[in-house]
């Protein structure tokens, strides 16, 4: 199993471009997140799915969208990046919810310029 | 809104001595807490976990405690070895499916040989 994927690793955006970071897991887990790590804050929930078609919001949701339709992949899409969403962004996923082992992807660092 | 709060921000130990990292969380309705291990340029990974019902687990070198009056939990590491050396985060849950994860703002511990 490759676990979580997530690509690009690295990408470089300038203010109001818009780009998509992808997630892929091969472990049939039916719940799915994406977190922003920035530094002295710890990782902040963005977006979740409980299984395919379904998605809400996290604590910092403002500037994402997500959907879900497989249960191997939740795309992340900034459709018009800002110098704030610079930042290590890590999807997650889990068989069932928040209340278990969560398997982090290795990230995707984001620079906007 | 909810909080974690994790001391210390960063840590430093002699090889084979203890390392303590804790935790407070503000949302009393939390009833599980995991622990991960972050390296460098990976994902967070989760070392250890314990919910509500449980006052203490240990695994090998690693042990959590959770005192649920004070709302804190504490992550002891003995015999510490250079691989100890990462960014370590705590995280709290409700078990409501409308609650959200939450982490700490992690801890750097490094291991001096």
């Amino acid at each position: 199993n490759a676990g979580v994927t997530q690509t690009p690793k690295f990408q470089v955006l300038k203010t109001g471009q818009s780009m998509t970071l992808q997630c892929a897991q091969d472990m049939n887990h039916e719940y799915m997140s994406w977190y922003r790590q920035d530094p002295g804050m710890g990782l902040r929930l963005i977006h979740y799915s409980v299984g395919a078609g379904i998605t809400d919001q996290g604590e910092v949701p403002n500037g994402y969208n997500v959907s879900r339709s497989t249960t191997e992949d939740f795309p992340l899409r900034l459709l018009s990046a800002a110098p704030s969403q610079t930042s290590v962004y890590f999807c997650a996923s889990s068989y069932s919810g928040q209340q278990e082992a969560q398997y982090f992807g290795p990230g995707t660092r984001l620079l906007v310029l | 809104g909810e909080n974690v709060e994790q001391h210390p921000s960063t840590l430093s130990v002699q090889e084979g001595d203890s390392a303590v990292i804790k935790c407070t969380y503000s949302d009393s309705a939390s009833n599980y807490f995991p622990w991960y291990k972050q390296e460098l340029g990976k994902g967070p990974q989760l070392i250890i976990d314990i919910r509500s019902n449980v006052g203490e687990k240990k695994d090998q070198r690693i042990a959590v405690t959770l005192n649920k009056t004070a709302k804190h939990f504490s992550l002891h590491i003995t015999e510490t070895q250079p691989e100890d050396s990462a960014v370590y985060f705590c995280a709290a849950v409700g078990y409501s499916s409308a609650s959200k994860i939450i982490f700490g703002s992690g801890t750097r511990l490094s291991i001096r040989p």
